[in-house]
């Protein structure tokens, strides 16, 4: 069963910091894409930021310079490194596979972790 | 940016009614389209990818569309099991962008 966990979500002041973490099980994360999308409180769904297999990174406008994605092949994670948090960042973050080849679509997702941004 | 623009923001149907969803990109994005079905309190699950392909276990009374840059989601008999937010997303091109969502709720 392709499984994917997210961790490291909670409570953090505006301009701190928090590392969110997706454990993979049933797939290896150095040969997938694996994306974070995000949902704020009552809408819909933004995507945040991809890993592809040859190392590119990719951001929302939203989040370019403050977020960093990145990939523990050993432990097959991915993590998204968060700095200089604003309260509109605030939102469950999904993390989810992007499967296929063009087109692309995104399957499995994680059960979520919430971030709060709030002083 | 390629926009989706997704409508009705919200409907009320009965069980048994044809429920048609609707999701015009802003530009030519091929077959890049995928619909999601997401529940309260849930992670979206995917319901058709590449415009029309069902998802493996998503009952057939589901179906999707394409026409240019519009792109339809249809529920064809609509059950008290389909309530939900659907979202279409489009993957041509980074960022990847959703639509702004439909709340389908049972009369």
């Amino acid at each position: 069963e392709v499984k994917l966990v997210e961790s490291g979500g909670g409570l953090v002041q505006p301009g701190g910091s928090l590392r969110l973490s997706c454990a993979a099980s049933g797939l290896a994360v150095n040969s997938n894409y694996i994306n974070w999308v995000r949902q704020a409180p009552g809408k819909g769904l933004e995507w945040v930021a991809a890993f592809y297999t040859g190392g590119s990174t990719y951001y929302a406008d939203a989040v370019k310079g403050r977020f960093t994605i990145s990939r523990h092949t050993p432990n097959n994670t991915v993590h998204l490194q968060m700095n200089s948090l604003r309260p509109e960042d605030t939102a469950v973050y999904y993390c989810t596979r992007e499967k296929g080849a063009a087109p692309n679509w995104f399957d499995p997702w994680g059960q979520g972790t919430l971030v709060t941004v709030s002083s | 940016d390629i926009e989706m623009t997704q409508s009705p923001s919200s409907l009320s149907a009965s069980v048994g009614d044809r429920v048609t969803i609707t999701c015009r990109a802003s530009q030519m994005i091929g077959r890049y389209l995928n619909w999601y079905q997401q529940k309260l309190g849930e992670a979206p699950k995917v319901l058709v990818y590449a415009a029309s392909t069902l998802q493996s276990g998503v009952p057939s009374r589901f179906s999707g569309s394409a026409s240019g840059t519009d792109f339809t989601l249809t529920i064809s008999s609509l059950q008290p099991e389909d309530f939900g937010v659907y979202y279409c997303q489009q993957s041509y091109s980074t960022p990847l962008t959703f639509g702004g969502g439909t709340k389908v709720e049972i009369k």
